[in-house]
C-alpha cells in the first residue's frame, strides 16, 4: 500500500503559466516532506522541502504548500519554464523515528511547452 | 563540486548471472542509501547504511540481493542470481544525516540501468 501517492502521472503546461503538482500521503506520522526533480539519465535532485509545522515554504519560483488535515501537499511553479520539464517526485519522512529515510511517490512528469 | 558516482552506468546481463553495482558516496557523508526505480513501483528504498553499518535492508529481496560497505568510500549492491524482474534503474544516494532535516538532503548518483535478459 503506497504511503505517498502522486495520482497524476503527467502534466502539460504552457510556458509562463503556473504548474501545480499534487501529492497525498496516508501516514500522519510523517513530519518532513520534500520534492525532488529528475531529468532523464540523471539521479533525482533535491528541490524544496517543508516541515510539518509549517504550511508553506517558498524558494524563488517554487512554493510548496502543506495541508496536514487533508494529508496533501502541492508544489507550485510560477512561472513555468521549458527547463522545468522533468519528473517530479514527492517524498515524505518520519524524521523523528526513521533516521531520515524517504518514502517516495511514483512521480509526475511535467512538460512545459514553449 | 562533490557528487555521488556509480558504476557501471549501464549493464546488460543474462538471467542467472551475478551483477555488482558500485557507488562512491560524497566524502564526509555518513549515510548511504540504495534505491530501485521501476515504472510500476517508482522509487523504492532497498537498503541503507550509517557509518558503514547496515540500518535497514527490509526493502531488499534477501535471497538474491546483498549490500555492503567495505569502506567509507565504497558501497556495493550485488544480485546473485539475477532475474529479468530485477531490470530497473538502481540509484545510490548519500547524505550527511546530522539529525536536522533541513540540512539532511540526500544526494543521488546518476544510477545504474540494469537489463536482465
Amino acid at each position: 500500500d503506497q504511503q505517498v501517492k502522486q495520482n497524476s502521472p503527467s502534466l502539460s503546461v504552457q510556458e509562463g503559466r503556473i504548474s501545480i503538482l499534487n501529492c497525498d500521503y496516508t501516514n500522519s506520522m510523517f513530519d518532513y516532506f520534500l520534492w525532488y526533480k529528475k531529468y532523464p539519465a540523471e539521479g533525482p535532485t533535491f528541490l524544496i522541502s517543508i516541515s510539518s509545522i509549517k504550511d508553506k515554504n517558498e524558494d524563488g519560483r517554487f512554493t510548496v504548500f502543506l495541508n496536514k488535515s487533508a494529508k496533501h501537499l502541492s508544489l507550485h511553479i510560477v512561472p513555468s519554464q521549458p527547463g522545468d520539464s522533468a519528473v517530479y517526485f514527492c517524498a515524505a519522512s518520519f524524521y523523528g523515528g526513521s533516521q531520515g529515510n524517504l518514502i517516495f511517490g511514483k512521480g509526475t512528469k511535467l512538460s512545459v511547452k514553449p | 563540486d562533490a557528487r555521488v558516482t556509480q558504476t557501471p552506468r549501464d549493464k546488460v546481463t543474462e538471467m542467472g548471472q551475478e551483477v555488482t553495482m558500485r557507488c562512491q558516496p560524497i566524502l564526509g557523508h555518513n549515510t548511504v542509501f540504495w534505491y530501485r526505480q521501476t515504472m510500476m513501483q517508482g522509487l523504492e528504498l532497498l537498503a541503507y547504511f550509517r557509518n558503514r553499518a547496515p540500518l535497514d535492508d527490509s526493502g531488499m529481496p534477501k535471497d538474491r540481493f546483498s549490500a555492503e560497505m567495505p569502506d567509507a568510500t565504497l558501497a556495493t549492491l550485488k544480485i546473485q542470481p539475477s532475474e529479468p524482474r530485477d531490470s530497473a534503474v538502481y540509484f545510490c544516494a548519500s547524505g550527511p544525516q546530522t539529525g536536522d532535516p533541513s540540512t539532511d538532503t540526500q544526494y543521488f548518483g546518476p544510477g545504474t540501468r540494469l537489463t536482465v535478459l
